[in-house]
């Protein structure tokens, strides 16, 4: 089955505690993202990765990091949490084809920064 | 002002209405659309995409766009309960796609039995 799995699914933190939010897809997916979603605000790209050791920014990467040393994993670190980067984040797995677009998306992780 | 502009709504309509979602946009380098169904708690799935101005269907959905209006629609015939979700409108600058993507903020629809 087709699936994009990202870890923890909730997450409670406080202030400037390092955490990373793992992201995996099992379909050979060269292009993966990560969004953030708020209220009012949307879907909205953080960092995105064309294929392994490429990446690049999105509308709002900063206070992320990112990584993309194997085609299947694509983490999402925050160095120093702040509670601006509450929200509810998804990551998502792309393949484009001459006439296809497949697309997946994470169940999402809802984090809290204290 | 931003990118894309999407009405939130609410939208409720009864069942079997014809539905029109509509998103504008001000940047001119949008070639790739695309339209995803949000239900809640859950992740964002693709629902329609499209490389050029004019018409795509697929089932009861029906995407246009009209770049010199940078205007596109979802229209979604036939409208069931279980459409009631939320519709995001994205684009990006290269049909490709391999590209930065930004998203409208979404319309919520419920469509009522």
């Amino acid at each position: 089955e087709a699936q994009v799995t990202q870890n923890p699914r909730y997450l409670i933190t406080v202030t400037g505690k390092k955490l990373t939010v793992t992201c995996s897809q099992n379909m050979n997916h060269e292009y993966m993202s990560w969004y953030r979603q708020d209220p009012g605000l949307g879907l909205r790209q953080i960092y995105y990765s064309m294929n392994v050791e490429v990446t690049d920014k999105g509308d709002v990467p900063e206070g992320y990091k990112v990584s993309r040393k194997e085609k299947r994993n694509f983490p999402l670190i925050l160095e120093s949490p702040s509670p601006n980067q509450t929200s509810l984040y998804f990551c998502a797995s792309r393949s484009i084809g001459m006439s296809t677009d497949t697309q997946y998306f994470g169940p999402g992780t809802r984090l809290t920064v204290l | 002002q931003k990118e894309v502009e999407q009405d939130p709504g609410p939208l409720s309509v009864p069942e079997g209405a014809i539905v029109s979602l509509n998103c504008t946009y001000s940047n001119s380098a949008f070639q790739y659309f695309m339209w995803y169904r949000q239900y809640s708690r859950k992740g964002p799935e693709l629902l329609m995409y499209t490389y050029s101005s004019g018409n795509k269907e697929d089932g009861r959905f029906t995407a246009q766009v009209d770049k010199s209006s940078k205007y596109i629609s979802l229209f979604i015939r036939d409208s069931q309960p279980s459409d009631s979700a939320t519709y995001l409108c994205a684009m990006s600058e290269t049909s490709g796609g391999y590209q930065k993507v930004t998203f409208g903020t979404g319309t919520k629809l419920q469509v009522i039995p």
